[in-house]
């Protein structure tokens, strides 16, 4: 079975462009979330949709930050304008619960870098 | 701020080894799971447990949950240097809402 596919997986590109992330979830799976991972911070949660409807966005930084989820197979998070801090790696996960008793399935990330 | 702390922050063993990483939390949680980290991949889920249930077993994991004191242990047994990656421990509060700690990086030597 196909997992959480992320693209792209590396991503290099110059502050004030902007930046868009794509994820694929499982299919079948009603709950995705968007995580970024740095050094300095861990994992942390920015956004997460249950249904194709954003639940909770307290996680995401800034108005920079924007994320949606048009329909079950297909979710973007988009940075603009991108700033060197932005720098980490951007995780996409999904689950088939809303009451948080399952396990969330991860893609494999893109890591980008802002210059 | 993340909710799970794990300990030790770093941990290398020989194979064959045990290895064994403790997560402490603070709020009330509905349920606690581990999940690991191959480097440069994603987190892959190994096990969860119940805030009702105090030991579960998964091949050579077994975790354990103390809501007593908010912490909760991973042992691996007899591990492999495949084994090696960075461990997270992450709590639910509500919702599927997951929270991590900053992980334990383990290393086993063959």
């Amino acid at each position: 079975d196909a997992g959480v596919i992320q693209s792209p997986r590396h991503e290099v590109t110059e502050m004030g462009q902007e930046v868009t992330l794509r994820c694929k979830p499982i299919s079948g799976h009603n709950s995705l979330f968007w995580y970024r991972q740095t050094m300095m911070r861990g994992l942390e949660l920015l956004i997460y949709f249950n249904n194709n409807v954003p639940i909770d966005d307290s996680g995401m930084p800034e108005d920079r930050f924007s994320a949606k989820m048009p329909n079950a197979s297909f979710s973007t998070l988009k940075i603009q304008p991108s700033e060197p801090r932005d720098s980490a790696v951007y995780f996409c996960a999904s689950s088939l619960a809303d009451r948080g008793s399952q396990p969330q399935h991860f893609g494999d990330g893109t890591r980008l870098s802002i210059l | 701020s993340q909710q799970g702390e794990e300990d030790p922050q770093a941990l290398s063993i020989q194979e064959g080894e045990n290895a064994t990483m403790n997560c402490s939390y603070k709020t009330s949680i509905n349920n606690l799971q581990w999940y690991r980290q191959n480097s440069g991949r994603g987190l892959v889920h190994l096990i969860l447990i119940r805030s009702n249930e105090r030991e579960k077993h998964s091949g050579r994991l077994r975790v354990t949950l103390d809501t007593s004191k908010k912490s909760s242990s991973l042992l691996i047994t007899a591990s492999r240097a495949a084994d090696t990656a960075s461990y997270f421990c992450a709590t639910t509060e509500y919702g599927n809402k997951l929270v991590f700690g900053a992980g334990t990086i383990l290393r086993v030597k063959s």
